[in-house]
C-alpha cells in the first residue's frame, strides 16, 4: 500500500542531544513537508522540499536541519540549539508545484525532553 | 497579516445543524486549498481539496471557494457529534500553509 510514515511513533530527548525524526514515502511525491505541532495551536512550517537534493527553510527552521538526498526520505534533526523541542512532528508529502494533489500525512512523532 | 486566517471557536452546533468553517488567505498566487479533520493527539486527515472558483460537494460537506475574496469555507450538513474535531485549513502557493484551526463542538 502507498503511504507515508513516520517513526518513531515516540521519542525522548536528554538535553543537550541531536535526535533524527525519519519520514518515508513511496507515493512518488516531489514534495515534501515538516511541521510542528504545540498543543492546542496549528501547524507551524520548518522545512519544505520541493524536489530532490534541494530544501528551504519554513516559518520556524532554527534548531532544526533536514536533507534530501532520495526522493522518497526527508529526515528531520532537532539539534541541541533547540530550545523548546517538546512538540508533536507531522510529515507531509504531495506532488510538485503545479499539480493540483492533495498533501497526506504520517502518523506523528510526539517528542519529549527528559 | 498571517498567511491563513481561520476563527479559532469553539464553533458549538446542534447534532443535525449545518456547521460553516470560514477561511482567508492572503497569497493571492495560491492554486490549491484544502480542508483537514484532526482529532485530538492524532495526524490531519484530509476532508476536502478545491482548486477552481465555486462549490464542490461531497457527501455531507461542500468546500466553496472564492479567489477574488481570497476566502475558502466548508459547510457541513448534518452534523453529528462524531464531527466534533479541529478543521485546518490549507493553502498552497509555493508552500503549503495552514491556518490554525477551528474547534468544532456538536452537540447531541
Amino acid at each position: 500500500d502507498g503511504g507515508i510514515t513516520q517513526s518513531p511513533k515516540y521519542l525522548f530527548r536528554k538535553e543537550g542531544q541531536n535526535v533524527t525524526l525519519s519520514c518515508e514515502q513511496n507515493l512518488n511525491h516531489d514534495a515534501m513537508y515538516w511541521y510542528r505541532q504545540d498543543p492546542g495551536q496549528g501547524l507551524r512550517l520548518i522545512y519544505y522540499s520541493q524536489i530532490v537534493n534541494d530544501f528551504q527553510k519554513g516559518d520556524i527552521a532554527e534548531g532544526y536541519s533536514v536533507s534530501r538526498e532520495k526522493k522518497e526520505s526527508f529526515p528531520l534533526t532537532v539539534t541541541s540549539a533547540q530550545k523548546n523541542p517538546t512538540a508533536f512532528y507531522l510529515c507531509a508529502s504531495l506532488q510538485g508545484l503545479g499539480m493540483n494533489t492533495e498533501a497526506f500525512f504520517g502518523q506523528g512523532t510526539r517528542l519529549t525532553v527528559v | 497579516q498571517k498567511e491563513v486566517e481561520q476563527n479559532s471557536g469553539p464553533l458549538s452546533v446542534p447534532e443535525g445543524a449545518i456547521a460553516s468553517l470560514n477561511c482567508t488567505y492572503s497569497d493571492r498566487v495560491s492554486q490549491s486549498f484544502f480542508w483537514y479533520r484532526q482529532y485530538s493527539g492524532k495526524s490531519p486527515e484530509l476532508i476536502m481539496s478545491i482548486y477552481s472558483n465555486g462549490d464542490k460537494e461531497d457527501g455531507r460537506f461542500t468546500a466553496q471557494l472564492n479567489k477574488a475574496s481570497q476566502y475558502v469555507s466548508l459547510l457541513i450538513r448534518d452534523s453529528q457529534p462524531s464531527d466534533s474535531a479541529t478543521y485546518l485549513c490549507a493553502v498552497r502557493g509555493y508552500k503549503l500553509v495552514f491556518g490554525a484551526g477551528t474547534i468544532l463542538r456538536v452537540k447531541s
